[in-house]
């Protein structure tokens, strides 16, 4: 069980749109519809962004959505905002009552 | 509100265990799955295994087999994590996470647990 593959870091001035990957395999992001996202301020617990690829729990911004194409799913935050600055995660179930986490994306409001 | 309350930071030394608890309020504990996921210091966050309070069935990272137990108390509506034979790679913050459905996302996450392994 490999750790998801995410950018390192991903940059963008206020206002603009940026997209965040998440590569998996055929044996978890390909494979089940089962893709969540998290948003983790330094210090502090994650917060569920976005879960089942593309849903957003009530009170998250209807700027974060979510999408998945074979074994990669994506994060975009439209509108970036200064607060957006933190460190994003993706996740999926990967079959049998077991979760992989990606390595993790720091994202830069210039 | 549903919450989810970890127990204190501590520190340990290499070779002890650290039994770390969290306590859910707020939901229906038998109803939904608690998650283990650690974080080592500048780290990403690793899944470390799954507990079902409804009937105790357990799964967990094949590296931590051996020495982590997931167990949880219905009549406190807590869950407990056991660490034995810490080494200092252990040193991390441990979140417990509820499960949203049996397969679902980590939608109510603990504060976090300090476990600092030192001599």
């Amino acid at each position: 069980q490999s750790a998801l593959t995410q950018p390192a870091s991903v940059s963008g001035s206020p206002g603009q749109s940026i997209t965040i990957s998440c590569t998996g395999t055929s044996s978890d992001v390909g494979r089940f519809n089962l893709v969540s996202w998290y948003q983790q301020h330094p210090g502090k617990a994650p917060q569920l962004l976005i879960y089942g690829v593309n849903k957003r729990p009530s009170g998250v911004s209807n700027r974060f959505s979510g999408s998945k194409s074979g074994n990669t799913a994506s994060l975009t935050i439209s509108g970036l905002q200064a607060e957006d600055g933190s460190n994003y995660y993706c996740c999926s179930f990967a079959g049998s009552t077991t979760w992989v986490f990606g390595g993790g994306t720091k994202v830069t409001v210039l | 509100q549903v919450q989810l309350v970890q127990s204190e930071a501590g520190v340990k030394e290499p070779g002890a265990s650290v039994k770390v608890s969290c306590k859910a309020s707020g939901y229906t504990f038998t109803t939904y799955g608690i998650s283990w996921v650690r974080q080592a210091p500048g780290q990403g966050l690793e899944w470390m295994g799954w507990i079902s309070p409804y009937n105790g069935d357990t799964n967990h990272v094949q590296k931590f087999q051996g020495r982590v137990t997931m167990t949880t108390d219905t009549s406190t509506s807590t869950a407990y994590m056991e660490v034995r034979g810490l080494r200092s790679d252990d040193t991390a913050v441990y979140y417990c996470a509820r499960n949203a459905g049996a397969v679902g996302a980590f939608d109510i996450w603990g504060q976090g647990t300090k476990v600092t392994v030192s001599s």
